[in-house]
C-alpha cells in the first residue's frame, strides 16, 4: 500500500520569507501523481499545485513551487514570499496513475507571522 | 458557478443512531468522492463514483457505511448504528471525467459528532 509522511506537524514563516514544507511517499508503482492541497479553516481542500511523476521538470504555479525528487521519493512544497493568507494546513497527496482516488499525508500547519 | 456543497454542515447524533450526510458535486461533473478526516488526520478515502455507479468502494471501514448516487449528481453517504469513533469530517469531492491528475474540487465538509 502507498503512504504519505508528513514529519513536520508545524511550520511557522514570516511574511515575505519563504518557506518549505517536507513530504516523502512509498510506492512501487511506476506512474503515479503527486498533489498538495491547502486546508483553511473553512475546512474546504484547495488544491495548490500537482507534478506527474514521469515529468522531470518541477512543477511551479506563481509563488508556490516543489522540489520533486523521484529517487528519494520526496516532494517538498516551497512557498515564496509567504502572505498571512498562506496559513493553513497542507496535505501531501499520492494518486496512482491507474486509480482515481488521492491517499493523503498527515498534514503541516503552516503559521505565517508578521 | 457554485462549487460542491454539502449538508448539513454539522450533525450531532447518538450511538447507535442512523445519519444521512448528502452532497451535491459541482454541475456535469461525473466523479464523485468521499473522503473521511479524523481529528489530526489527513482525509482518508472512502468511495468514488462514476456517474451512478461505485467505481471504487475500497476505502468504506466496514457494513454500516454505505452511499448512493442514483441519477449520477447528488450523492448520499449513509451510516447506520453510528458509533463514536465515527466522529470526522466527511468531505465530498467532485471533478469533470475522474482518473488521475484531474484536480478535485472539495466540499466544505459534514462534521459528524457522536455521543
Amino acid at each position: 500500500a502507498q503512504t504519505v509522511t508528513q514529519s513536520q506537524p508545524e511550520m511557522s514563516v514570516q511574511e515575505a520569507e519563504t518557506v518549505t514544507l517536507s513530504c516523502t511517499y512509498d510506492t512501487s508503482e511506476s506512474d503515479y501523481y503527486l498533489f498538495w492541497y491547502k486546508q483553511p479553516p473553512s475546512r474546504q481542500m484547495i488544491l495548490v499545485i500537482r507534478q506527474e511523476a514521469y515529468k522531470q521538470q518541477n512543477a511551479t504555479e506563481n509563488r508556490f513551487s516543489v522540489n520533486f525528487q523521484k529517487a528519494a521519493k520526496s516532494f517538498s512544497l516551497k512557498i515564496s514570499d509567504s502572505q498571512l493568507g498562506d496559513a493553513a494546513m497542507y496535505f501531501c497527496a499520492y494518486q496512482t496513475g491507474t486509480a482515481s482516488k488521492l491517499t493523503f499525508g498527515t498534514g503541516t500547519r503552516l503559521q505565517v507571522t508578521l | 458557478g457554485a462549487g460542491v456543497s454539502q449538508t448539513p454542515s454539522n450533525k450531532v447524533t447518538e450511538k447507535g443512531k442512523y445519519v444521512e450526510l448528502r452532497c451535491d458535486p459541482i454541475s456535469g461533473h461525473t466523479a464523485l468522492y468521499w473522503y473521511r478526516q479524523s481529528l489530526g488526520q489527513g482525509p482518508e478515502f472512502l468511495i468514488y463514483f462514476q456517474g451512478t455507479g461505485a467505481a471504487d468502494d475500497s476505502g468504506l471501514p466496514n457494513d454500516r457505511f454505505f452511499a448512493v448516487r442514483p441519477e449520477g449528481s447528488v450523492s448520499t453517504l449513509k451510516i447506520q448504528r453510528t458509533e463514536r469513533g465515527d466522529s470526522a469530517v466527511y468531505l465530498c469531492a467532485s471533478n469533470p471525467s475522474g482518473g488521475p491528475y484531474n484536480e478535485q474540487f472539495f466540499g466544505p465538509g459534514t462534521r459528524l459528532t457522536v455521543l
